[in-house]
């Protein structure tokens, strides 16, 4: 059963810069797997960040990007502020319909 | 304004059935792909199921497959999920969202499902 890999926790600096990676257990991310970011405070529905690799949601800042690197998609995040401080979950389509969401990154901002 | 509202949610014995609503608004409902995700206590997001616009085709994660029921209405721009033998584990928040490049795009707020004795 292929997993979604995901950081458990990540931190920044308020104005640094970070990225969040999505791998595979088993083979490389593409933009076949049209990965999608996004996310999620504690008691809140997610929030979509950014679908088909790159592409930003209605009403995303372009502080938050997507892009692949190397085997693993990847979100970054630039000038974090407070509010950045989230969980962010990822999600590939595996083909036939299936998608798996990775297990999310807790980031914190300090 | 794009709006989708879960409800159904509650608490069921195990073995139980409970049937999740979402209701669609501001948009063409009828042009979208919808999923439902959930998300345990504590723990992470979880995609459940996905429907086609016109409902030919339909998916599901292995854990509910044979006992899950995704359906839609588009006269009504209502999506379900009817959820049948219902596990100690399928408690959760499930969330209805519209599908948009290959991904989940508007979400709901969520419907608590409690599955206990």
């Amino acid at each position: 059963q292929t997993v979604v890999t995901q950081e458990p926790s990540f931190s920044v600096s308020p104005g640094g810069t970070v990225t969040l990676t999505c791998g595979l257990s088993s083979g490389s991310v593409s933009s076949s797997n049209y990965p999608s970011w996004y996310q999620q405070t504690p008691g809140q529905a997610p929030r979509t960040l950014i679908y088909s690799t790159n592409t930003r949601s209605s009403g995303v800042p372009d502080r938050f990007s997507g892009s692949i690197l190397g085997n693993k998609a990847a979100l970054t995040i630039t000038g974090a502020q407070a509010d950045d401080e989230s969980d962010y979950y990822c999600v590939l389509y595996m083909g036939g319909g299936i998608y798996v969401f990775g297990g999310g990154t807790k980031l914190t901002v300090l | 304004e794009v709006q989708l509202v879960e409800s159904g949610g509650g608490l069921v014995q195990p073995g139980g059935s409970l049937r999740l609503s979402c209701a669609a608004s501001g948009f063409t409902f009828s042009s979208y792909w919808m999923s439902w995700v959930r998300q345990a206590p504590g723990k992470g997001l979880e995609w459940v199921a996905n429907i086609k616009q016109d409902g030919t085709e339909k998916y599901y994660v292995d854990s509910v497959r044979g006992r899950f029921t995704i359906s839609r209405d588009n006269a009504k721009n209502s999506l379900f999920l009817q959820m049948n033998s219902l596990r100690a584990e399928d408690t959760a928040v499930y969330y209805c969202a519209s599908m948009r490049g290959g991904a989940m795009d508007v979400w709901g707020q969520g419907t608590t499902v409690t599955v206990s004795s």
